[in-house]
Protein backbone atom coordinates (compact mmCIF):
# COMPACT_ATOMS: atom_id res chain seq x y z
CA UNK A 1 0.00 0.00 0.00
CA UNK A 2 1.62 3.52 -1.05
CA UNK A 3 -0.79 5.06 1.20
CA UNK A 4 -2.07 7.12 -2.13
CA UNK A 5 -5.98 6.05 -2.29
CA UNK A 6 -7.89 6.67 -5.83
CA UNK A 7 -11.57 6.19 -5.82
CA UNK A 8 -13.58 4.46 -7.45
CA UNK A 9 -11.53 2.03 -8.40
CA UNK A 10 -13.50 0.95 -11.70
CA UNK A 11 -15.67 3.22 -13.71
CA UNK A 12 -18.29 2.04 -16.78
CA UNK A 13 -19.77 4.94 -18.84
CA UNK A 14 -21.36 6.26 -22.12
CA UNK A 15 -20.02 8.07 -24.75
CA UNK A 16 -20.52 11.60 -24.23
CA UNK A 17 -20.71 11.05 -20.49
CA UNK A 18 -18.91 12.86 -17.68
CA UNK A 19 -16.94 11.56 -14.92
CA UNK A 20 -14.96 12.73 -11.81
CA UNK A 21 -11.71 10.69 -10.93
CA UNK A 22 -10.67 11.66 -7.17
CA UNK A 23 -7.45 10.96 -5.57
CA UNK A 24 -6.05 11.32 -1.83
CA UNK A 25 -1.73 11.71 -1.56
CA UNK A 26 -0.05 10.18 1.21
CA UNK A 27 -0.09 12.33 4.01
CA UNK A 28 2.64 15.07 4.25
CA UNK A 29 2.98 15.26 0.11
CA UNK A 30 1.50 18.54 -1.79
CA UNK A 31 2.57 17.00 -5.06
CA UNK A 32 -0.01 15.51 -7.15
CA UNK A 33 0.33 14.15 -10.64
CA UNK A 34 -2.26 12.11 -13.22
CA UNK A 35 -1.19 9.79 -15.54
CA UNK A 36 -3.19 7.60 -18.28
CA UNK A 37 -2.02 4.16 -18.65
CA UNK A 38 -3.65 2.79 -22.22
CA UNK A 39 -2.48 -0.45 -24.05
CA UNK A 40 -0.93 1.90 -27.23
CA UNK A 41 0.15 4.59 -25.42
CA UNK A 42 1.90 3.54 -22.34
CA UNK A 43 1.84 5.87 -19.40
CA UNK A 44 1.61 9.11 -20.39
CA UNK A 45 1.72 12.23 -17.95
CA UNK A 46 -1.38 14.34 -17.95
CA UNK A 47 -1.43 17.54 -15.36
CA UNK A 48 0.26 18.21 -12.09
CA UNK A 49 -0.43 20.19 -8.99
CA UNK A 50 1.30 21.72 -5.94
CA UNK A 51 0.14 23.03 -3.36
CA UNK A 52 -3.51 23.66 -4.68
CA UNK A 53 -1.91 25.68 -8.01
CA UNK A 54 -1.36 23.66 -11.25
CA UNK A 55 2.38 23.20 -11.99
CA UNK A 56 2.69 21.10 -15.30
CA UNK A 57 0.52 20.07 -18.33
CA UNK A 58 0.71 17.40 -20.53
CA UNK A 59 -0.86 15.58 -23.47
CA UNK A 60 -4.16 16.23 -21.71
CA UNK A 61 -7.05 16.87 -23.79
CA UNK A 62 -9.33 20.36 -23.27
CA UNK A 63 -12.51 17.95 -22.80
CA UNK A 64 -10.44 16.78 -19.37
CA UNK A 65 -9.56 19.41 -16.58
CA UNK A 66 -8.09 19.00 -12.79
CA UNK A 67 -8.16 20.80 -9.84
CA UNK A 68 -6.12 20.34 -6.20
CA UNK A 69 -8.60 21.31 -3.63
CA UNK A 70 -7.14 22.75 -0.06
CA UNK A 71 -7.08 19.38 1.82
CA UNK A 72 -4.73 18.78 -1.50
CA UNK A 73 -7.20 15.72 -2.25
CA UNK A 74 -7.25 16.24 -6.14
CA UNK A 75 -9.99 15.26 -8.91
CA UNK A 76 -9.84 14.54 -12.66
CA UNK A 77 -12.66 15.51 -14.45
CA UNK A 78 -13.25 14.10 -18.23
CA UNK A 79 -16.27 15.19 -20.28
CA UNK A 80 -17.78 14.35 -23.48
CA UNK A 81 -16.20 11.00 -22.78
CA UNK A 82 -15.21 9.12 -26.00
CA UNK A 83 -14.29 5.56 -26.55
CA UNK A 84 -10.85 6.14 -27.20
CA UNK A 85 -10.38 7.41 -23.38
CA UNK A 86 -11.21 4.07 -21.81
CA UNK A 87 -7.52 3.60 -20.03
CA UNK A 88 -6.39 3.00 -16.50
CA UNK A 89 -5.82 6.41 -14.84
CA UNK A 90 -3.01 7.19 -12.24
CA UNK A 91 -3.24 9.49 -9.67
CA UNK A 92 1.03 10.06 -7.70
CA UNK A 93 2.08 11.67 -5.31
CA UNK A 94 4.88 13.24 -3.41
CA UNK A 95 6.76 15.16 -1.34
CA UNK A 96 7.71 18.29 -3.16
CA UNK A 97 9.40 19.51 -6.32
CA UNK A 98 12.69 18.13 -5.92
CA UNK A 99 13.86 14.06 -6.91
CA UNK A 100 11.01 13.10 -4.61
CA UNK A 101 9.91 9.64 -5.13
CA UNK A 102 6.49 9.45 -6.73
CA UNK A 103 4.42 7.25 -5.09
CA UNK A 104 1.24 5.84 -7.54
CA UNK A 105 -2.17 5.03 -6.41
CA UNK A 106 -3.82 1.55 -7.18
CA UNK A 107 -5.37 3.44 -10.30
CA UNK A 108 -8.92 4.13 -11.39
CA UNK A 109 -10.23 1.74 -14.47
CA UNK A 110 -12.26 3.97 -17.08
CA UNK A 111 -14.19 1.87 -19.52
CA UNK A 112 -16.53 3.78 -21.61
CA UNK A 113 -19.02 1.84 -23.95
CA UNK B 1 9.84 17.25 -27.24
CA UNK B 2 11.12 15.34 -24.31
CA UNK B 3 10.86 11.63 -25.41
CA UNK B 4 12.50 7.78 -23.57
CA UNK B 5 13.20 5.33 -25.55
CA UNK B 6 13.24 1.81 -24.40
CA UNK B 7 14.35 -1.72 -25.50
CA UNK B 8 13.74 -4.91 -25.66
CA UNK B 9 9.46 -4.49 -25.55
CA UNK B 10 9.84 -8.22 -24.11
CA UNK B 11 12.68 -10.40 -22.61
CA UNK B 12 12.01 -13.51 -21.54
CA UNK B 13 14.58 -15.02 -19.27
CA UNK B 14 15.91 -18.41 -17.79
CA UNK B 15 15.67 -18.16 -14.06
CA UNK B 16 18.61 -17.49 -12.53
CA UNK B 17 20.04 -15.46 -15.70
CA UNK B 18 20.79 -11.62 -15.90
CA UNK B 19 18.11 -9.42 -17.76
CA UNK B 20 19.31 -5.89 -18.91
CA UNK B 21 16.76 -3.42 -19.91
CA UNK B 22 17.68 -0.12 -21.63
CA UNK B 23 16.57 3.23 -21.89
CA UNK B 24 17.80 6.35 -23.92
CA UNK B 25 16.57 10.41 -23.08
CA UNK B 26 15.98 13.48 -24.83
CA UNK B 27 15.90 16.09 -22.99
CA UNK B 28 19.66 16.98 -21.80
CA UNK B 29 18.51 18.81 -18.05
CA UNK B 30 17.00 15.07 -17.11
CA UNK B 31 18.69 14.74 -13.87
CA UNK B 32 16.84 11.61 -12.12
CA UNK B 33 15.91 8.46 -13.54
CA UNK B 34 13.75 5.98 -11.35
CA UNK B 35 12.73 2.12 -12.69
CA UNK B 36 9.35 1.30 -11.71
CA UNK B 37 7.88 -2.59 -11.56
CA UNK B 38 4.46 -3.03 -12.65
CA UNK B 39 2.35 -6.15 -12.10
CA UNK B 40 -0.79 -6.96 -14.44
CA UNK B 41 -3.46 -4.92 -12.97
CA UNK B 42 -1.45 -3.47 -10.07
CA UNK B 43 0.24 0.29 -9.74
CA UNK B 44 3.52 1.22 -10.71
CA UNK B 45 5.80 0.11 -8.10
CA UNK B 46 9.39 1.98 -7.74
CA UNK B 47 12.28 -0.32 -7.15
CA UNK B 48 15.36 2.39 -7.77
CA UNK B 49 16.09 5.55 -9.03
CA UNK B 50 19.77 6.85 -9.48
CA UNK B 51 20.41 10.90 -10.09
CA UNK B 52 22.38 12.37 -12.46
CA UNK B 53 25.62 12.63 -9.84
CA UNK B 54 25.74 9.43 -9.94
CA UNK B 55 26.68 6.72 -12.26
CA UNK B 56 25.94 3.61 -10.16
CA UNK B 57 23.85 2.36 -7.90
CA UNK B 58 23.09 -1.28 -6.92
CA UNK B 59 20.31 -2.44 -4.45
CA UNK B 60 20.74 -6.05 -4.11
CA UNK B 61 19.93 -7.89 -7.02
CA UNK B 62 19.09 -4.73 -9.00
CA UNK B 63 20.99 -2.46 -10.49
CA UNK B 64 21.21 0.64 -12.58
CA UNK B 65 23.60 2.63 -14.33
CA UNK B 66 23.86 5.77 -15.83
CA UNK B 67 25.61 7.88 -19.21
CA UNK B 68 25.13 10.99 -19.24
CA UNK B 69 27.35 11.68 -21.96
CA UNK B 70 25.67 9.20 -24.54
CA UNK B 71 21.89 9.87 -22.71
CA UNK B 72 21.82 6.36 -21.88
CA UNK B 73 20.85 4.82 -18.53
CA UNK B 74 20.00 0.70 -17.75
CA UNK B 75 18.63 -1.56 -15.47
CA UNK B 76 20.32 -5.23 -14.94
CA UNK B 77 18.79 -7.52 -12.78
CA UNK B 78 20.88 -10.80 -11.45
CA UNK B 79 20.01 -14.07 -10.58
CA UNK B 80 16.47 -13.43 -11.37
CA UNK B 81 13.30 -15.60 -10.23
CA UNK B 82 9.93 -16.09 -11.46
CA UNK B 83 8.63 -13.22 -9.24
CA UNK B 84 10.58 -11.14 -11.36
CA UNK B 85 8.09 -11.43 -14.00
CA UNK B 86 6.64 -7.83 -14.48
CA UNK B 87 6.29 -4.77 -17.10
CA UNK B 88 9.33 -3.10 -16.26
CA UNK B 89 9.14 1.10 -16.93
CA UNK B 90 11.80 3.51 -16.82
CA UNK B 91 11.61 7.04 -16.50
CA UNK B 92 13.13 10.69 -16.78
CA UNK B 93 12.72 13.76 -15.19
CA UNK B 94 13.95 17.03 -14.49
CA UNK B 95 13.82 17.90 -10.53
CA UNK B 96 14.18 21.46 -8.98
CA UNK B 97 12.61 23.30 -12.12
CA UNK B 98 9.40 24.19 -12.99
CA UNK B 99 7.97 20.57 -12.90
CA UNK B 100 9.76 17.15 -11.49
CA UNK B 101 6.61 15.15 -14.05
CA UNK B 102 7.92 12.06 -15.15
CA UNK B 103 8.59 11.09 -18.83
CA UNK B 104 8.33 7.28 -19.32
CA UNK B 105 9.60 4.14 -21.80
CA UNK B 106 7.18 2.16 -23.24
CA UNK B 107 7.98 -0.63 -20.89
CA UNK B 108 9.65 -4.24 -21.15
CA UNK B 109 7.39 -6.96 -20.35
CA UNK B 110 10.06 -9.57 -18.52
CA UNK B 111 9.05 -12.96 -18.31
CA UNK B 112 11.05 -15.52 -15.94
CA UNK B 113 10.97 -18.79 -16.96
CA UNK B 114 11.34 -21.44 -14.16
Amino acid sequence: DSGVTQTPKHLITATGQRVTLRCSPRSGDLSVYWYQQSLDQGLQFLIQYYNGEERAKGNILERFSAQQFPDLHSELNLSSLELGDSALYFCASSVGLAADTQYFGPGTRLTVL
Amino acid sequence: GENVEQHPSTLSVQEGDSAVIKCTYSDSASNYFPWYKQELGKRPQLIIDIRSNVGEKKDQRIAVTLNKTAKHFSLHITETQPEDSAVYFCAASNYGGATNKLIFGTGTLLAVQP
